[in-house]
């Protein structure tokens, strides 16, 4: 069965370091999303791509954090300059489109910021 | 703005006998509902929908009940197995999708 792929499944890095978190959807998957993991806390939305280009994003996806599908099977989450507060579990997720199809989810890339 | 919540943080029950997870929203906007198991170390992995203009949906063991009115939603798992352990979260959309704080459950053999 096809499945999103995510890589590293675990990154440590310093405060103000970029990371980049990596992504492979479903192939033919159309919408794709990052959303990440506060440790104890509820999933939360941060920004939803379609169509090359960024479709809707949460209060959390400020300025630091930036999305981009460079080929046509990758799709990364950037963060340029992280926070202590940006460690968490970020889960990439694809759906193949419109209404009623579900949101299929990598296993998660652990980052840990020091 | 919690616009899904999960009320029961833990649930255990006995081997065999029906679980129960529920669910409530505040957004009547929402047209689909999903739930949604997770176990450690592994991303969410989808179980069951339902969309706003049914009530019921039911898939082998699983069965999600869409109360419109009470803005509830509940799955059903009959009979359980310790394999059902696992986070279970619920998750409504209409432009992106909100999720709840997840349920652990727990099934005793």
């Amino acid at each position: 069965e096809p499945e999103v792929t995510q890589t590293p499944s675990h990154q440590v890095t310093q405060m103000g370091q970029e990371v980049i978190l990596r992504c492979v959807p479903i192939s033919n998957h159309l919408y794709f999303y990052w959303y990440r993991q506060i440790l104890g806390q509820k999933v939360e939305f941060l920004v939803s791509f379609y169509n090359n280009e960024i479709s809707e994003k949460s209060e959390i996806f400020d300025d630091q954090f930036s999305v981009e599908r460079p080929d046509g099977s990758n799709f990364t989450l950037k963060i340029r300059s992280t926070k202590l507060e940006d460690s968490a579990m970020y889960f990439c997720a694809s759906r193949e489109t419109g209404f009623g199809s579900p949101l299929h989810f990598g296993n998660g890339t652990r980052l840990t910021v020091t | 703005d919690q616009q899904v919540k999960q009320n029961s943080p833990s649930l255990s029950v006995q081997e065999g006998r029906i679980s129960i997870l529920n669910c409530d929203y505040t957004n009547s906007m929402f047209d689909y509902f999903l739930w949604y198991k997770k176990y450690p170390a592994e991303g969410p992995t989808f179980l069951i929908s339902i969309s706003s203009i049914k009530d019921k949906n039911e898939d082998g063991r699983f069965t999600v009940f869409l109360n419109k009115s009470a803005k509830h939603l509940s799955l059903h798992i009959v009979p359980s197995q310790p394999g059902d352990s696992a986070v279970y979260f619920c998750a409504a959309s209409y432009n992106q999708f909100y999720f709840g704080t997840g349920t652990s459950l727990t099934v005793i053999p």
